[in-house]
């Protein structure tokens, strides 16, 4: 099957930095990536969708100026947390779609802030 | 509003038990139906999808699910299960009209005794 990898898969950084996490399609062309965050015991909740070339659209709730999205190619999408804080600490999951409807998944980035 | 909702949250078996997740949404119209699991520190995986046809779809690892459209449920379902089973299991769902969205149950921790 398709391969989504993420980088990196830890990081830990200081509260008021900001960290920059990869999604990368590694053999399929991705149209659209999506960005999920995960909370402990908790399901995935999407915080935008990326299309290669266009802006991304933020789901609801979502900060687009503390979240920024990249979709420079269509193997790469990048998301920057802008000065980050602990309750940004979480498991952040992207997904790339080809030309069906299936997303596969990426084995998600753990972020701690200090 | 509209869901996805897996009614059990943490469901404890012995092996060679028998499995019956269940899974209800509420969108009407066409949907695309997901199961996925995540074993313990690894990613998401899909289990098996139905996009249309027959409504019996077999995934992966012996896993199957029915799609019973009346009831808007799409249930997982193994005959005897394995202690290796034991992980999070996520229903997902891609309305029609969500632009690729897919829509995460709140999941269901299946822990399997040896």
């Amino acid at each position: 099957g398709a391969v989504v990898s993420q980088h990196p898969s830890r990081v830990i950084c200081k509260s008021g930095t900001s960290v920059k996490i990869e999604c990368r399609s590694l053999d399929f062309q991705a149209t659209t990536m999506f960005w999920y965050r995960q909370f402990p015991k908790k399901s995935l909740m999407l915080m935008a969708t990326s299309n290669e070339g266009s802006k991304a659209t933020y789901e609801q709730g979502v900060e687009k100026d503390k979240f920024l999205i990249n979709h420079a190619s269509l193997t790469l999408s990048t998301l920057t947390v802008t000065s980050a804080h602990p309750e940004d600490s979480s498991f952040y999951i992207c997904s790339a779609r080809g030309e069906g409807y299936e997303q596969y998944f990426g084995p998600g980035t753990r972020l701690t802030v200090t | 509003a509209q869901s996805v909702s897996q009614h059990n949250h943490h469901v404890i078996l012995s092996e060679a038990a028998s499995l019956e997740l269940g899974c209800n949404y509420s969108y009407g119209g066409t949907v695309n139906l997901f199961w996925y699991v995540q074993y313990p520190g690894q990613h998401l995986q899909l289990l098996l999808k139905y996009f249309s046809g027959d409504p019996l779809v077999k995934g992966i690892k012996g896993f199957e699910a029915e799609f019973i459209k009346s009831k808007f449920s799409f249930n997982l379902r193994k005959p005897s299960v394995q202690w290796s089973d034991t992980a999070e299991y996520f229903c997902a769902v891609i309305p029609y009209s969500s632009a690729s969205k897919i829509i995460f149950g709140s999941g269901t921790r299946l822990s399997i005794r040896p």
